[in-house]
């Protein structure tokens, strides 16, 4: 399978806990971005890597948000003392980036996060 | 700002009648339009984009949706419903640009429900 994967697909935690969650991009894609989608709504985006750069990061990502891609390749997003709020769906997506921005998104299944 | 709308939460239609799922946007510039289709606890997979060119788009599993300027829409649309179609689309909007935000602006989602 050569889609985006992402590891857990499920995590349950308690309040106050850390979690970190994994993408791996399709292989030849150096564009990778990170969503959140809760119940209901669409995916709003988090931030994204070019490369192993975070080139942009949304207000949505509060001081308990930490991405991270290393290498270029697979990223992680950690969430520090989790709370309820943040139960959600965590999307991560990839692209081979278009010099004009036309390039698709490719996403992967998600992992679903709740915070109990 | 860019900004995506889907006026309607749910679309009911009858297995073998035409469907229109429909989108309008805002953004400066020309915009990159997307439609992605969400299946219950999966990831959201690409149907279709405009980029230039053509106003009628032609997508996967029979979807096509038509670009208009004027009236700054995407509806999507096909000729023919199968229960299989039923699901959570989104239409999601990118400004084009090298310089723009990578990011994409999803609308909230309409549920398709085709009724045998």
């Amino acid at each position: 399978d050569t889609g985006v994967s992402q590891d857990p697909r499920h995590k349950i935690t308690k309040r106050g806990q850390n979690v970190t969650f994994r993408c791996d991009p399709i292989s030849e894609h150096n564009r990778l971005y990170w969503y959140r989608q809760t119940l209901g709504q669409g995916p709003e985006f988090l931030t994204y890597f070019q490369n192993e750069a975070q080139l942009e990061k949304s207000r949505l990502l509060s001081d308990r948000f930490s991405a991270e891609r290393p290498k270029g390749s697979f990223s992680t997003l950690e969430i520090q003392r989790t709370e309820q709020g943040d139960s959600a769906m965590y999307l991560c997506a990839s692209s081979s980036q278009a010099r004009t921005g036309s390039e698709t998104q490719y996403f992967g299944p998600g992992t679903r996060l709740l915070v109990l | 700002a860019q900004s995506v709308a889907q006026p309607e939460d749910q679309v009911n239609v009858a297995e073998g009648n035409p469907l229109t799922v429909k989108c309008t946007y805002s953004v400066s510039g020309n915009p990159y339009l997307f439609w992605y289709v969400q299946y219950p606890n999966r990831g959201l997979q690409f149907l279709l984009k405009y980029i230039t060119g053509d106003n009628l788009v032609k997508g996967s599993y029979g979807f096509e949706a038509e670009f208009n300027k004027s009236q700054t829409s995407f509806h999507l649309k096909k000729p023919s419903a199968l229960v299989s179609d039923s699901a959570l689309y989104f239409c999601a909007v990118r400004a084009s640009g090298y310089s723009s935000a990578s990011k994409i602006i999803f609308g909230s989602g309409t549920r398709l429900s085709i009724r045998p």
